[in-house]
């Protein structure tokens, strides 16, 4: 299977808060990372987290890190219609910059 | 955050024919460049690390001769698909790391390539 999964669609209303998961299988990683991507576009990086840490808010997003249940979630505070796109996590395994890409989650909000 | 640009953003061409697509990162240097390969609706599969004076390194499955990776300078990779056929069509997406510790990687806008 995938190394990083994600869960595939998520529904939002306006202004609630957004939830994505992702679970990840490498307990090497040192970085992990969430980027969006809308249509056609190409990915840009949202946050990221050191593996070390346990927790990281920038703004509206706030990403949580379990390393013991290699679990990764990202969440968006007052989601926003400019929020709709695909977001994915990454794993940057320790020693290389390489980064292995989560399946995608797409978020979509609604009015 | 750093800027990483691609050229050109889409391409239509026969198939047979050979298509370069250039990455360039404009306001910092880069010794190792990443080129992706997307399908509709799917996730980034990594094809080849660009390595600035020196061969890539090609992910297992990716014909290197199929497609040719040039990185003759910190700012500039190419990715040449050779004799291009339908299934090369593909959004084509470079990255390239910066920061401390190259912690940060940041992506191209995409080259989609269509190939009739």
């Amino acid at each position: 299977g995938e190394d990083v999964e994600q869960s595939l669609f998520l529904s939002v209303r306006e202004g609630d808060s957004s939830v994505i998961n992702c679970t990840y299988t490498d307990s090497s990683s040192t970085y992990l990372y969430w980027y969006k991507q809308e249509p056609g576009a190409g990915l840009q990086l949202l946050t990221y987290i050191f593996s070390n840490m346990d927790m990281k808010q920038d703004q509206r997003l706030t990403v949580l890190l379990n390393k013991k249940d290699k679990h990764l979630s990202l969440r968006i505070a007052d989601t926003q219609t400019g929020d709709s796109a695909i977001y994915f996590c990454a794993e940057r395994k320790g020693g290389g910059n390489k980064l292995t890409f989560g399946t995608g989650t797409q978020l979509k909000v609604e009015l | 955050g750093a800027v990483v640009s691609q050229h050109p953003s889409w391409v239509i061409c026969k198939s047979g024919t050979s298509v370069k697509i250039e990455c360039r990162s404009l306001d910092f240097q880069a010794t190792t460049m990443f080129w992706y390969r997307q399908f509709p609706k799917q996730s980034l599969m990594l094809m080849a690390t660009s390595n600035e004076g020196s061969k890539a390194t090609y992910e297992q499955g990716v014909e290197k001769d199929k497609f040719l990776i040039n990185h003759a300078s910190l700012t500039l990779s190419t990715l040449t698909v050779t004799s291009a056929h339908p299934e090369d069509s593909s959004f084509y997406i470079c990255s390239a790391p910066s920061g401390i510790a190259d912690n940060e990687q940041f992506f191209g806008p995409g080259t989609r390539l269509t190939v009739l």
